[in-house]
């Protein structure tokens, strides 16, 4: 069974530094890898998508890295900004279509 | 973009009723959507994979008779949480993929809160 991890639990950092967050997954039999951010008490908004044939994916200040053989995928959050304080939880799609989800990185930029 | 709509946003009930929760996909069809549950500061964990015209399917250790799900249209998914007990009580979100295609984002519902008295 597919376990995906996310390293570090949880991180502050203060505004304006770059950051990486971390996700691990067993299996590489994929076909995505999603990278979503939550706010408490809401649902996920979906940050960034890479195809399991695809290497990395940018959007804005978000730069999100998968390499599928070692399995491992990386978040990458330049001048962070306090309004990217949230969770965020990275998912992998499996070939049998089920979606895994990490345990999240509880992100707190402080101004 | 594609919105998923989730509805209620919170619920109480009472100890032995039902709640109804929807989930619509606003802007495109969803054959297949997702239910998650959520405890704090926890990760979602999938309760069932819902198919539009055909009967959910439910992951290890959800009781399908106590979360009746059904896919009506391609725009609509609805859970039914029976006979609630406090235990019930959490975070529910629903998701879906737009086309059900592996190329296209999951998307998600803002979650409903269910508490259980």
């Amino acid at each position: 069974k597919q376990e995906v991890t996310q390293i570090p639990a949880a991180l502050s950092v203060p505004e304006g530094e770059n950051l990486v967050l971390n996700c691990s997954f067993t299996d590489s039999a994929i076909y995505n890898l999603q990278w979503f951010r939550q706010d408490p008490g809401k649902g996920l908004t979906s940050l960034l998508l890479i195809q399991s044939s695809q290497r990395e994916q940018t959007s804005g200040r978000l730069n999100a890295s998968l390499d599928k053989s070692s399995g491992r995928s990386t978040l990458y959050i330049a001048a962070s900004q306090p309004g990217d304080s949230a969770t965020y939880l990275c998912a992998v799609q499996s070939t049998g279509n089920q979606f895994y989800f990490g345990t999240g990185t509880s992100l707190t930029v402080i101004p | 973009g594609a919105v998923v709509s989730q509805h209620p946003s919170w619920v109480i009930c009472k100890s032995g009723t039902s709640v109804k929760i929807e989930c619509r996909s606003l802007d495109f069809q969803a054959t297949t959507m997702f239910w998650y549950r959520q405890f704090p500061k926890q990760s979602l964990m999938l309760m069932a994979t819902s198919n539009e015209g055909s009967k959910a399917t439910y992951e290890q250790g959800v009781e399908k008779d106590k979360f009746l799900i059904n896919h009506a249209s391609l725009t609509l998914s609805t859970l039914t949480v029976t006979s609630a007990h406090p235990e019930d009580s959490s975070f529910y979100i629903c998701s879906a993929q737009q086309g059900g295609s592996y190329n296209s984002p999951l998307h998600f519902g803002n979650g409903t809160r269910l508490t259980v008295t």
